[in-house]
């Protein structure tokens, strides 16, 4: 099957830094991705939507500056949590759809900012 | 109204039991529909993808579309332990559209 390769799986770090984290489809090429986020219990919110070769499309609410996307590859996407807060700490997911397939989901990343 | 309900529940049920898990949805352009599997601090996993109304069969599972009622399905059946985890419908328009969630619904299977 289609596979979603992310990394971390989970990272600390403090307050005021910087986390990238990676999304690679291993064996298909995805021109769109997705990111999303997940607090405990609670279903997938929808951050952005990783275009390749051009901008993120942003949720309502969702802060461009502190959620950097890019999309350098048809087959990676990165997520870049800058000056991280602890209310940014949470589950990030990223996903990618593969035509006549269905999507296709990474692993995940519990980021935990101290 | 919400583009996609699904009833959150928590279900519980002795193993071996046959499970059933629905969601409804409201936007009739909607033309793929995905059940997936979602452990606890884990992605979601992908268990079956149709597109068209029937039913779809794979193992222990069975994905049943009703596009006429807007109206979907999951069986599981001969449930097992393995199987608690939280289940999420989800349904797809066409292009690059990202997919619409139900809340997902928290399943318990008790040995």
């Amino acid at each position: 099957g289609a596979v979603v390769s992310q990394h971390p799986s989970w990272v600390i770090c403090k307050s005021g830094t910087s986390v990238k984290i990676e999304c690679r489809s291993l064996d298909f090429q995805a021109t769109t991705m997705f990111w999303y986020r997940q607090f405990p219990k609670q279903s997938l919110m929808l951050m952005a939507t990783s275009n390749e070769g051009s901008k993120a499309t942003y949720e309502q609410g969702v802060e461009k500056d502190k959620f950097l996307i890019n999309h350098a590859s048809l087959t990676l996407s990165t997520l870049t949590v800058t000056s991280a807060h602890p209310e940014d700490s949470s589950f990030y997911i990223c996903s990618a759809r593969l035509r006549g397939r269905g999507a296709f989901f990474g692993q995940g990343t519990r980021l935990t900012v101290v | 109204q919400k583009e996609v309900e699904q009833d959150p529940g928590p279900l519980s049920v002795p193993e071996g039991a046959i499970v059933s898990l629905n969601c409804t949805y409201s936007n009739s352009a909607f033309q793929y529909f995905m059940w997936y599997r979602q452990y606890s601090r884990k992605g979601p996993e992908l268990l079956m993808y149709t597109y068209s109304s029937g039913n779809k069969e794979d193992g222990r599972f069975t994905a049943q579309v009703d596009k006429s009622s807007k109206y979907i399905s999951l069986f599981i059946r001969d449930s097992q332990p393995s199987d608690s985890a939280t289940y999420l419908c989800a349904i797809l328009n066409s292009g690059n559209t990202p997919l619409v969630f139900g809340k997902g619904t928290r399943l318990s299977v008790i040995a």
